[in-house]
């Protein structure tokens, strides 16, 4: 089956160090995004890429740092610099059309301490 | 820039009335609208989209959402609720002058009492 997978489901780290998570698709997509979400605040966009090793700012990337070496793949590192880490992260991928909807992965909830 | 605003936080409707979810968009261009929905602790599902020259488009669940260009509005519509509708949704938009950034409202919590 074709799909996006985010892993881990929950991740727990100490403040201070940086952590990443992980995005795969198998849809042959060559979109990806990064979306943050917090409670009442609906979903924000931190980093996107449309193509392989080209990626763009979204709304809050700010102590987030992403990766596209490979069209499967896009990872987000949580740095050290983001204020408030603890979220629950969605990755999402999509093709050219722009008519085309975005297929999410499941999530990770990030908590830090 | 692109913008989307759900106005209502909560919307509580008793199992087998009409309901509807409220958007409103700001583009430049021409608008790729979308509503999903997220049961807890998951990703977001797709529901419909916006389909150029059809004000009224029909998606999954038995849900259908209203295009309305004079108001830039996309109002996700069912007529008979079901208390599994219960759940978290989203309105997304896309334009043409940034076709690849895609914006999200803040979510409405559809609320259904048996």
């Amino acid at each position: 089956d074709g799909g996006i997978t985010q892993s881990p489901k929950y991740l727990f780290r100490k403040e201070g160090q940086n952590v990443t998570l992980s995005c795969e698709q198998n849809l042959n997509h060559d979109a990806m995004y990064w979306y943050r979400q917090d409670p009442g605040q609906g979903l924000r966009l931190i980093y996107y890429s449309q193509i392989v090793n080209d990626f763009q700012k979204g709304d809050i990337a700010e102590g987030y740092s992403v990766s596209r070496e490979k069209k499967e793949s896009f990872p987000l590192t949580v740095t050290s610099a983001q204020k408030n880490p603890t979220a629950f992260y969605l990755c999402a991928s999509t093709d050219r059309n722009r008519n085309s909807p975005l297929h999410f992965g499941n999530g990770t909830r990030l908590t830090v301490t | 820039a692109q913008s989307v605003a759900q106005p209502e936080d909560q919307v509580n409707v008793a199992e087998g009335n009409p309901l509807t979810v409220k958007c409103t968009y700001s583009v430049s261009g021409n608008p790729y609208l979308f509503w999903y929905v997220q049961y807890p602790n998951r990703g977001l599902q797709f529901l419909l989209k916006y389909i150029t020259g059809d004000n009224l488009v029909k998606g999954s669940y038995g849900f259908e959402a209203e295009f309305n260009k004079s108001q830039t509005s996309f109002h996700l519509k069912k007529p008979s609720a079901l208390v599994s509708d219960s759940a978290l949704y989203f309105c997304a938009v896309r334009d043409d002058s940034s076709a690849s950034k895609i914006i999200f409202g803040s979510g409405t919590r559809l609320s259904i009492r048996p």
